[in-house]
């Protein structure tokens, strides 16, 4: 069954806190994504991991960071969270990164407050 | 900039009523057009696909149709249901794009009211 999943599902932590997400994927996919999705503005590009320990910065890298130490496991860490991190984060992961591979598999999100 | 442009941001639509959904892009080196659905509460998920080189694609009552020459797209919805209110999020990847993944728009919000 082709899969990715996401804990936890809901996170509430204060300010400064640190965050630890993480995505699974059962599916042998090369490639992962973390997003961040707030109303209107679709979905952010975090980071994107073309395989163990081969990150790549998004469009919004700011203030996360990623680890990826076995192919299905990707997590994203936010130290000492702010305020506007509060989010939905989804976690995704693809064959490969062009074409049609590219096709990417969702996971179900992690909504975050941060207080 | 965005390289995606999705219109309109929402739209309304009665049961039975035919939905349609466009999409616009600067990159003309894209050659893959996926459209993805999200309902509440839930990641988005592939709801058809097509390549650069069809203009056209159909899966029941969702058909996606591509015009090369000016680098847009749409989804159309037919005979639309309550069950399809959700958003609809166009993207694009190229073929040399291997550093990216998929270029996603903002994302259209259909509300299908019986």
């Amino acid at each position: 069954d082709m899969k990715v999943t996401q804990m936890p599902r809901y996170l509430i932590k204060r300010m400064g806190e640190n965050v630890l997400l993480e995505c699974g994927q059962d599916m042998s996919h090369e490639t992962m994504y973390w997003y961040r999705q707030d109303p209107g503005l679709g979905l952010q590009l975090i980071y994107i991991s073309y395989d163990v320990d081969s990150n790549s910065e998004g469009d919004i890298p700011k203030g996360y960071r990623v680890s990826r130490k076995k192919r299905e496991h990707f997590s994203l860490i936010l130290d000492s969270a702010k305020t506007n991190q509060t989010s939905v984060y989804f976690c995704a992961s693809s064959l490969g990164d062009w074409g049609v591979d590219a096709e990417q598999f969702f996971g179900p999100g992690t909504r975050l407050t941060v207080l | 900039q965005q390289q995606v442009r999705q219109s309109p941001q929402s739209l309304t639509v009665w049961e039975g009523g035919t939905t349609v959904l466009t999409c616009s892009y600067e990159d003309s080196t894209f050659n893959y057009f996926p459209w993805y659905q999200q309902f509440p509460g839930e990641g988005p998920a592939l709801l058809i696909s097509i390549l650069s080189v069809s203009d056209k694609k159909e899966d029941g009552r969702f058909t996606t149709f591509f015009n090369k020459r000016e680098k847009k797209l749409s989804l159309h919805i037919i005979d639309s249901q309550p069950g399809d209110s959700a958003t609809y999020f166009c993207a694009a990847s190229a073929w040399d794009n291997y550093a990216q993944g998929l270029t996603f728009g903002l994302g259209t919000r259909v509300s299908v009211f019986p």
